[in-house]
């Protein structure tokens, strides 16, 4: 079964650094996602996105998050100046037309 | 936009015995809701999930109710096993294109051997 994956697994960054994180979505879905889980918290939507641009975003994904396609498979998210409280784990998902979300594994992002 | 309230926060169940997790909508538009089970340390995984042309879905262990007039569903686990045991993530999106997903706040599962 094709899955949503996401490197690395673990992120270790000191606090004021650019991080990427990278996921490549499955192939033929055309929908993409960033969420984040505080640790023992519930999923936050972060954005979404489709045909090459953001189509929604939260109050949480401020001017220091970027989300890019930079080819056909690859789908990031870009943290520019990480801060303590961007600590979490982030999940990205994608989805084809009318069907449900499908998560990668997710990426540790551990901030010093 | 949408707020999704979940409940219980926590439930312990006997092995074998019936588990039942609610959720509380508050867009009457929203017309899909899915069920994330996660494992510790693991991405969230869809279980189950039901749109509201449906009142309920089966498969298998596991049911889904939905109530569009009183906007809450429910998660039904039959004949829980202690592998049940997880964080259960109730979902809804944030309009019907579903672009957004808002979970509600997880509810722990335990089942004891």
């Amino acid at each position: 079964e094709p899955e949503v994956t996401q490197t690395p697994s673990h992120q270790v960054t000191q606090m004021g650094q650019e991080v990427i994180l990278r996921c490549v979505p499955i192939s033929n879905h055309l929908y993409f996602y960033w969420y984040r889980q505080i640790l023992g918290q519930k999923v936050e939507f972060l954005v979404s996105f489709y045909n090459n641009e953001i189509s929604e975003k939260s109050e949480i994904f401020d001017d220091q998050f970027s989300v890019e396609r930079p080819d056909g498979s690859n789908f990031t998210l870009k943290i520019r100046s990480t801060k303590l409280e961007d600590s979490a784990m982030y999940f990205c998902a994608s989805r084809a037309t009318g069907e449900a979300q499908h998560f990668g594994d997710g990426t540790r992002l551990s901030i010093l | 936009g949408e707020n999704v309230e979940q409940h219980p926060s926590t439930l312990s169940v006997q092995e074998g015995d019936s588990a039942v997790i609610k959720c509380t909508y508050s867009d009457s538009a929203s017309n899909y809701f899915p069920w994330y089970k996660q494992e510790l340390g693991k991405r969230p995984q869809l279980i189950i999930d039901i749109r509201s042309n449906v009142g309920e879905k089966k498969d298998q262990r596991i049911a889904v109710t939905l109530n569009k007039t009183a906007k809450h569903f429910s998660l039904h686990i039959t004949e829980t096993q202690p592998e049940d045991s997880a964080v259960y993530f109730c979902a809804a999106p944030h309009n019907n294109a579903g672009n957004m997903l808002t979970f509600g706040g997880g509810t722990r599962l335990m089942v004891k051997p």
